[in-house]
């Protein structure tokens, strides 16, 4: 089956502990992006990548760290959580090199920095 | 700064009824514009996208008003039914890199 997925799908964690959100999607798609989901502020784009080896900054990349060594994997990697990094996050792919062709998501993870 | 405005937060329309979600944005450089379906617990799914160079788009109940000198565009959505219930977010982009999401419209269509 064709999908992007992520895990965890739900992670509490604390100040400064680093962590890892793995996404991974078999539709061996070039462009894969993150996004955060915020109640009134909607999705706003962390990072992307537009092929292995190619990534750049979203919107709102502070804080926030990704790799893309593989074309199926693009983890995002919070170095030190803050508070305000608690959100959920969402993967997505997309077929072509640039993004304008079917964005595929992931189902989300629901990250809690405590 | 939000670099696309979405109105109106929320909208109830009746079953059958016409729901209309609109967009604006400033930044002329922007050359995609789709929408995205979102249900509870799920990711957003592409709905419909245009294009600058056309000022519609329809995709059976779903059409995209795009104006360009005016710098907004619009979701209007037909015979509206419950199970269109969801959130609506509107999107921009330039040359499919960068992503600005509108910060969503709940949608309500009550039977």
């Amino acid at each position: 089956e064709a999908q992007v997925t992520q895990n965890p799908r739900y992670l509490i964690t604390v100040t400064g502990k680093k962590l890892t959100v793995t996404c991974s999607q078999n539709m061996n798609h070039e462009y894969m992006s993150w996004y955060r989901q915020d109640p009134g502020l909607g999705l706003r784009q962390i990072y992307y990548s537009m092929n292995v080896e190619v990534t750049d900054k979203g919107d709102v990349p502070e804080g926030y760290k990704v790799s893309r060594k593989e074309k199926r994997n693009f983890p995002l990697i919070l170095e030190s959580p803050s508070p305000n990094q608690t959100s959920l996050y969402f993967c997505a792919s997309t077929p072509d090199r640039e993004g304008t062709d079917t964005q595929y998501f992931g189902p989300g993870t629901r990250l809690t920095v405590l | 700064q939000q670099q696309v405005k979405q109105s109106p937060q929320s909208l109830i329309v009746q079953k059958g009824g016409i729901s209309i979600i609109n967009c604006a944005y400033e930044n002329t450089a922007f050359d995609y514009f789709p929408w995205y379906q979102q249900f509870p617990g799920k990711g957003p799914a592409l709905l419909i996208a245009i294009r600058p160079d056309v000022s519609e788009k329809k995709e059976g109940r779903f059409t995209i008003s795009f104006n360009k000198s005016a710098k907004q565009f619009s979701l209007h959505i037909m015979d509206s039914q419950p199970g269109d219930s969801a959130t609506y977010f509107c999107a921009a982009s330039i040359m499919g890199n960068q992503f600005y999401f509108g910060t969503g419209t709940s949608l309500t269509v009550i039977p």
